[in-house]
């Protein structure tokens, strides 16, 4: 069956960077996009951008712009998503997620488990 | 691109419906078809319920219904079980290839 599978917890100052994989398996990786949503303790959801895999396109949440790569390589199955500069309120719990190939269309029907993000001084 | 606007919270008892409102404009929501609704039990991942205002994807029992009228979606969970108490999110593509969520509702089962 279709699955994702997360890279494990970090902790990170303020300022560093960090990078959170997601390995796809069980369906045609290339043939889809990765959506990446947030959700700091106790709170909601956020739409923090999307990638096509088939032809790398991205697009990313305003508020993530400029500090924010997503990536994908369709030989190894695996999509990663870079934050930089992080704050405090960047605290927060980090999905992959399966979706379309066209942007922000908001099928995502597999889910990681999902990677805690900490950022503390 | 503001928040879709959901009520905190809904409840009903087993067997009862409960119905849960996402409020956006005519620039999401209002707008296009992409409206979907995601739940998410405590501690797990959020799972697809709805997508494209009202399809299920296999697996969702057709107890879960959703709807759209102007700019107002609505997730309607029929005979309500135990096991549908969770948190509630809309979604809907909004202009220039955004996605913008609500902010969640708590739906418990008296």
């Amino acid at each position: 069956q279709a699955q994702v599978v997360q890279s494990g917890p970090e902790v990170k100052k303020p300022g560093a960077s960090v990078k959170v994989s997601c390995k796809a398996s069980g369906y045609t990786f290339g043939n889809s996009g990765i959506t990446w949503v947030r959700q700091a303790p106790g709170q909601g959801l956020e739409w923090v951008g999307w990638i096509s895999v088939y032809n790398r396109n991205t697009k990313y949440a305003d508020k993530f712009q400029g500090r924010v790569t997503m990536t994908a390589d369709t030989s190894t199955s695996t999509a990663e998503m870079e934050l930089r500069n992080l704050r405090p309120d960047d605290t927060a719990v980090y999905y992959c997620t399966r979706d379309r190939m066209v942007a922000a269309t908001s099928k995502m029907d597999v889910w990681g488990q999902g990677t805690t993000v900490t950022v503390s001084s | 691109q503001s928040a879709l606007t959901q009520p905190p919270s809904a409840s009903g008892s087993p067997g009862q419906s409960v119905t849960i409102s996402c409020t956006g404009s005519s620039s999401d929501l209002g707008a296009y078809n992409f409206v979907s609704w995601y739940q998410q039990l405590p501690g797990k991942a959020p799972r697809l319920l709805i997508y494209e205002v009202n399809k299920r994807p296999s697996g969702v029992p057709d107890r879960f219904a959703g709807s759209r009228s102007g700019n107002t979606a609505s997730l309607t969970v029929s005979g309500l079980q135990a096991e549908d108490e969770a948190d509630y999110y809309c979604s809907s593509y909004a202009d220039s290839n955004n996605l913008v969520f609500g902010g969640g509702t708590r739906v418990t089962v008296l």
